[in-house]
């Protein structure tokens, strides 16, 4: 299995612009995580998606992130307009919802975003 | 989910065991412990995780105590590779892995 993938890695865009992250989860997982990794405040879930559905957006920061997930391999992640404080690791993560016996959340690699 | 207590920093001689301690006194009877760790620049990696009983895999042990309000990650033979964040977090086995991720320690395993 080639994990979560994430694209792209790096994105160096100027403040104002639209900018786009893409995430595929592991096949069959039916759980998808965005979080923000910053210096300043750790790793922070910001949505996370079940069956394509949005379950939790409470750590959205406010309106300029929309995330979306048209299918069961895809999502994004849209910041419109950027700002500089939007700058951070962004990752992706999924998990297959098993119960019982504990379930583990497996993570990309980043998108390292920086808004000039 | 519970609120988990790690040290900041610890170090570790390579080859030797690293113990990595966590308290979550607050712990309820249904929420499991779970060690992540975070290699520089890279995405957090799943280790390990226990409910009551110890756990042992290839990668770690994760020893929790009778009372459950602590436990102990423990890398037996420590490598360089080995030098990381590690973060515990406790939570119900629900909402399929959302987890709260605190400050971890950083471990350096030093030669």
């Amino acid at each position: 299995d080639a994990g979560v993938i994430q694209s792209p890695r790096h994105e160096v865009t100027e403040m104002g612009q639209e900018v786009t992250l893409r995430c595929k989860p592991i096949s069959g997982h039916d759980y998808l995580f965005w979080y923000r990794q910053t210096m300043m405040r750790g790793l922070e879930l910001l949505i996370y998606f079940n069956n394509n559905v949005p379950i939790d957006d409470s750590g959205m920061p406010e309106d300029r992130f929309s995330a979306k997930m048209p299918n069961a391999s895809f999502s994004t992640l849209k910041i419109q307009p950027s700002e500089p404080r939007d700058s951070a690791v962004y990752f992706c993560a999924s998990s297959n919802g098993r119960r019982g016996a504990g379930d583990t959340q497996y993570f990309g690699p980043g998108t390292r975003l920086t808004v000039l | 989910d519970a609120k988990t207590t790690q040290p900041t920093s610890m170090d570790c001689a390579e080859g030797r065991a690293a113990n990595l301690p966590c308290n979550h006194s607050t712990i309820s009877g249904n929420e499991y412990v779970y060690w992540y760790r975070q290699i520089h620049s890279q995405g957090p990696q799943y280790i390990i995780h226990g409910l009551k009983n110890n756990e042992t895999n290839e990668m770690a042990s994760l020893i929790i105590t009778e009372d459950r309000k602590s436990s102990t990650l423990i890398l037996p033979h420590a490598t360089l590779r080995d030098t990381a964040v590690y973060y515990c977090i406790v939570r119900v086995n629900t909402n399929a892995g959302k987890s709260t991720f605190g400050d971890g320690t950083t471990l350096t395993v030093k030669p």
